[in-house]
């Protein structure tokens, strides 16, 4: 088993549409968490860090539930412009940090 | 502020062949990370440095990789002898102490015929 598992998508939405990520860690021990977005053929870039007591950034919110060791992206309104592979990304300690395989989403007009 | 630079961004080479990376982090930053991503897949990390110490290496593969961060800035990651396996792009970045943010530069794609 994977340490940080994503379902790879892609998924395919309409613009406006709201779509949701979910991503499971292994590591119950596990101290931190992100969001990264990683553009065709370009680096990955933070997106959003993801607290225990949820947070929210314009369209998009993140949560966290230890208890079941999972994080979720939540997009409203999806944007052309969202097009993109979304990592999940969980630190374990001491900055040990593990990517998901991410998960490609595409808006379509 | 300059991002995380890397050179070269694309490489060509023969199986058997050494190669080369560089990489130059952003200023101030101690920490600095080297990863293999594969196509489809998230960033692998190879190597993790504090300032100029190896402090996470137990992914790198010994026997042909090799990695340095002379002075705790710039950084190279050597391959000797390449392995048609290796093809993939090769990512570096870097993080302020204490902050979990990592800051990537563009890569450089390695292909080995």
């Amino acid at each position: 088993r994977k340490e940080v598992e994503q379902d790879p998508g892609p998924f395919n939405v309409p613009e406006g549409a709201t779509v949701a990520f979910n991503c499971t860690y292994s590591n119950s021990a596990s101290q931190s968490f992100f969001w990264y977005r990683q553009d065709c053929r370009k680096e990955p870039k933070l997106l959003m860090s993801v607290y225990s007591s949820g947070n929210e950034d314009g369209r998009f919110t993140a949560q966290l539930n230890r208890a079941s060791q999972y994080i979720s992206l939540l997009i409203r309104d999806s944007k052309l412009s969202d097009s993109a592979t979304y990592l999940c990304v969980v630190n374990t300690g001491g900055f040990k940090t593990i990517f998901g395989a991410g998960t490609r989403l595409f808006v379509k007009a | 502020e300059a991002g995380v630079v890397q050179s070269p961004r694309y490489k060509i080479i023969e199986k058997k062949q050494p190669v080369a990376f560089w990489c130059n982090p952003i200023s101030g930053h101690n920490t600095l990370y080297w990863y293999l991503q594969n196509l489809g897949q998230g960033p692998e990390l190879l190597i993790r440095y504090e300032n100029e110490e190896a402090v996470d290496d137990s992914q790198l593969p010994k026997d042909r990789f090799s990695a340095e961060r002379l002075k705790g800035v710039d950084s190279t990651l050597k391959i000797q002898p390449a392995e048609l396996g290796d093809s993939a792009v090769y990512l570096c970045a870097s993080s302020r102490a204490g902050y979990n943010e990592q800051f990537f530069g563009p890569g450089t794609r390695l292909t080995v015929l």
